[in-house]
Order: structure tokens, then C-alpha cells, then sequence
């Protein structure tokens, strides 16, 4: 059965920091790795999406990196701002027509 | 504007009584998930489906029910048989069949409080 760990539960940073966030998973068959944002109160919001045959995807400030060998993702976040204080999920598929298993998530928070 | 629609936001519900939470998509989804989310637990999967009249239980199916009788409609019942449906409901559509681009997207959740 599939497990996946996000590991500190939570984070504080000062602004400007560039920080990385973990996620490994116990299975390294996945058929991808997608990265959330939670806002407080809010629904998921999708921020990048790794299939099984890449490495790293980037979106702007986000670079997500996979290896799939180790079990590992990570999520690297530059330059860091209070806007993006939030909870980050990550999220594994293991087949083409299988469900999501989520990590518990990370609660960031960058101070002014 | 293409996305998911939860409703309502806020339900409160007397014990003994069932509800029923809407998900609407016009991202001409076929696939369409119910999570519940709790305060420190990750996402668990309550019901899933990947095309029209069709549905699978996820991780904790009991006390709930979904139909799909459109593709832009999942709507998920919360009975009086779940003993403690008080928590935070996701609904989520993805691509089906999308050689690995089935990015699942979310919609704005419905908090539910049994009184």
C-alpha cells in the first residue's frame, strides 16, 4: 500500500528565503507526483504536476523535482514571500486509472 | 470561466438527517472524486468516478452515497448511517485516459457541521 510522508509538519522562514519542501513515498512505481496549495479554508489549488518519465517541472518561483528510485519529491520554492504562506500537499498516483494518496502536508509560514 | 463549483459553502445538519453536497464542472472532465478532509489527516477518498453511470468506492464509502447521472455532476449524499460526518468535503474532476497529464483539479469545498 502506497504511503506518503511530508516531513516537517510545519515551517516558519523569514522572507527572501529559498526553501525546500519533502515529500517521499513508500511504492516508486507511481504513475505521477502533483503538488497542491491549501490555502486556510479553502479547496486544493493544483501547482505542478510530474509524470513518471520527467524530473522536474517549473512554474514560475516553483521548481518540483522527482526521483522516483529514492521515493522522493521535492518542492523548491525562490525567494520566498508571506503570499505564499499555505499548506503544501503532495500526492501520488500509482497507475494510469488508480486514485490520489495524499501526504498530511506542510504548513508554511514566511514572515514579513 | 471553466472550474468546479461546491454548494453550498457552509451546511449544518441535526443528527439523523441526510444531506446532500453538490460538485458541478464544465472542464469536460470525465473522471470526478469525493475527498473528506479532518483536521490532521491528509485527503481520504470517499467515492470516485471515471465516466457517466458509473462509480467505485474509495477508503471510507460507507455512510455516504454519489450518483452520475451527467458528466458535469457528481453530487454526494452524507447519511445518517456516517457516525461522524462532521468535516471538510472536497469534490475534484481530472482527464481521463491522459497518458499521465490527469492533473486533478478542486473545487472550493462545503463545510458540513452535524449539530
Amino acid at each position: 500500500k502506497q504511503e506518503v510522508t511530508q516531513i516537517p509538519a510545519a515551517l516558519s522562514v523569514p522572507e527572501g528565503e529559498n526553501l525546500v519542501l519533502n515529500c517521499s513515498f513508500t511504492d516508486s512505481a507511481i504513475y505521477n507526483l502533483q503538488w497542491f496549495r491549501q490555502d486556510p479554508g479553502k479547496g486544493l489549488t493544483s501547482l505542478l504536476l510530474i509524470q513518471s518519465s520527467q524530473r522536474e517541472q517549473t512554474s514560475g518561483r516553483l521548481n518540483a523535482s522527482l526521483d522516483k528510485s529514492s521515493g522522493r519529491s521535492t518542492l523548491y520554492i525562490a525567494a520566498s514571500q508571506p503570499g505564499d504562506s499555505a499548506t503544501y500537499l503532495c500526492a501520488v498516483r500509482d497507475g494510469a486509472n488508480s486514485k490520489l494518496t495524499f501526504g498530511k502536508g506542510i504548513t508554511l509560514s514566511v514572515r514579513p | 470561466d471553466g472550474g468546479i463549483t461546491q454548494s453550498p459553502k457552509y451546511l449544518f445538519r441535526k443528527e439523523g438527517q441526510n444531506v446532500t453536497l453538490s460538485c458541478e464542472q464544465n472542464l469536460n472532465h470525465d473522471a470526478m472524486y469525493w475527498y473528506r478532509q479532518d483536521p490532521g489527516q491528509g485527503l481520504r477518498l470517499i467515492y470516485y468516478s471515471q465516466i457517466v453511470n458509473d462509480f467505485q468506492k474509495g477508503d471510507i464509502a460507507e455512510g455516504y452515497s454519489v450518483s452520475r447521472e451527467k458528466k458535469e455532476s457528481f453530487p454526494l449524499t452524507v447519511t445518517s448511517a456516517q457516525k461522524n460526518p462532521t468535516a471538510f468535503y472536497l469534490c475534484a474532476s481530472s482527464p481521463r485516459g491522459a497518458g499521465g497529464r490527469d492533473e486533478q483539479f478542486f473545487g472550493p469545498g462545503t463545510r458540513l457541521t452535524v449539530l
